[in-house]
């Protein structure tokens, strides 16, 4: 059963913690995306990677890192440098390196500072 | 700033009319897309049309592109309960290093 699988749904985090969010996929896509969605909003890109150990930032990578060590998983890890994580993350992944082709998505991780 | 921008905001109807969604957008693109997002779920692709394209059609769905008016527009014919959610167009432009640069959305609401 192929996908885009997100862990955790929800996540809670005391402030000054660094936490890390999971995206898999077996989709077979070289190329993966994370975004953030804030209540009422459109997405906006924290980080890209188009290929096995290579990544760029997005819009908004400030207090973000991520890593691509292998094909199927992009994980994303919100530092205690993000101001103001508490946000919905939604991670997606696209078949070919040519970007602005169609994006498939994972079901999303709620995160909330506490 | 955003790349597209959604019209209206929100959009309540009734079951079985019709339901029309714009985006506009400011620089040149190679394609356009739109999505839809489920309250608190990831989005589902719905239809991509290409710069080249004026018209496309999938199911109820109904798509224009005016690349001159850099504008596009979704229909949603003969709307269901089940259509409730938000709708995002999606824009892939030139000077954007091909990257998808999502609108705000439009909040549709179909009432039984």
């Amino acid at each position: 059963d192929g996908g885009i699988t997100q862990s955790p749904k929800y996540l809670f985090r005391k402030e000054g913690q660094n936490v890390t969010l999971s995206c898999e996929q077996n989709l077979n896509h070289d190329a993966m995306y994370w975004y953030r969605q804030d209540p009422g909003q459109g997405l906006r890109l924290i980080y890209y990677s188009q290929i096995v150990n290579d990544f760029q930032k997005g819009d908004i990578a400030e207090g973000y890192s991520v890593s691509r060590e292998k094909k199927e998983s992009f994980p994303l890890t919100v530092t205690s440098a993000q101001k103001n994580p508490t946000a919905f993350y939604l991670c997606a992944s696209s078949p070919r390196t040519a970007l602005g082709d169609t994006q498939y998505f994972g079901p999303g991780t709620r995160l909330t500072v506490l | 700033s955003q790349q597209g921008e959604e019209d209206p905001q929100a959009l309540s109807i009734q079951e079985g009319e019709n339901a029309t969604m714009n985006c506009s957008y400011k620089t040149s693109i190679n394609n356009l897309q739109w999505y839809r997002q489920n309250s608190g779920r990831g989005l589902v692709h719905l239809i991509l049309i290409r710069s080249n394209e004026r018209e496309k059609h999938s199911g109820r769905l109904r798509v224009t592109l005016d690349t001159s008016k850099k504008s596009s527009s979704l229909l949603i014919t003969a709307s269901r309960a089940a259509d409730t959610a938000s709708y995002f167009c999606a824009t892939d432009a030139h000077n954007a290093g091909n990257m998808l640069t999502f609108g705000g959305g439009t909040r549709l609401m179909v009432k039984p």
